[in-house]
């Protein structure tokens, strides 16, 4: 079935780094792709997405692009903040039944550091 | 920004119990959901409803486990039985026609 393979965490940055938290995942049909984040005490909150290949998606500084030919769905933001702290999860759907049902990786969790 | 909302944060409980974890989900939603995560694991699905019924669940989702929308705002997941293998992060989520999920923090459900 369909699956999502994040990098396992922590991810320790200082401030100012450049941040990569890679996913990768397998799917049967053309998936969307998101990212969620939690910070703490928070629920689950969409970041960005991207429902085709070579689409962009970028929310806060973060981006990633849908990457059909490597089956990937990478995050990256530039330069990291403290608050940027939480844990980070990528996720699929089937955009051939509701989009709002997800396929979840594991979750990255990111510290930085001032 | 509307919130989903979940009680309580954290519940403890022996095995063999029945436990009910209650979503408060925004208020013009139609779909429900219930997600968990083991420590350590993925998180995964385990049930959607839509209409006053269950629209999918997954393979977790037995007959232990049941949802209901008792009063046309709650949303709620029992399990009849708990086992120790029951202790994980519940997640209750919520989307209107758009298809944006909300979540809530969720509930660490712990099974002694």
């Amino acid at each position: 079935g369909d699956s999502v393979t994040q990098m396992e965490g922590p991810v320790t940055l200082s401030e100012e780094a450049f941040l990569t938290i890679n996913c990768t995942y397998t799917a049967t049909g053309y998936p969307s792709l998101f990212w969620y984040v939690q910070y703490p005490g928070e629920g689950l909150q969409l970041l960005l997405k991207a429902t085709k290949a070579d689409d962009k998606g970028s929310n806060k500084g973060f981006e990633a692009t849908y990457r059909k030919e490597t089956t990937s769905f990478h995050l990256e933001k530039g330069s990291v903040q403290v608050s940027d702290s939480a844990v980070y999860f990528c996720a699929l759907s089937d955009q051939s039944v509701r989009t709002d049902k997800l396929i979840f990786g594991t979750g990255t969790r990111l510290q930085v550091f001032p | 920004e509307p919130e989903v909302t979940q009680t309580p944060s954290h519940q403890v409980t022996q095995m063999g119990q029945e436990v009910i974890l209650r979503c408060v989900p925004i208020s013009n939603h139609l779909y429900f959901y219930w997600y968990r995560q083991i420590l350590g694991q993925k998180v995964e699905f385990l049930v959607s409803f839509y209409n006053n019924e269950i629209s999918e669940k997954s393979e977790i989702f037995d007959d232990q486990f049941s949802v209901e929308r008792p009063d046309g705002s709650n949303f709620t997941l029992k399990i009849r039985s708990t086992k120790l293998e029951d202790s994980a992060m519940y997640f209750c989520a919520s989307s209107g026609v758009d298809e944006k999920l909300f979540f809530g923090s969720g509930t660490q459900l712990s099974v002694l």
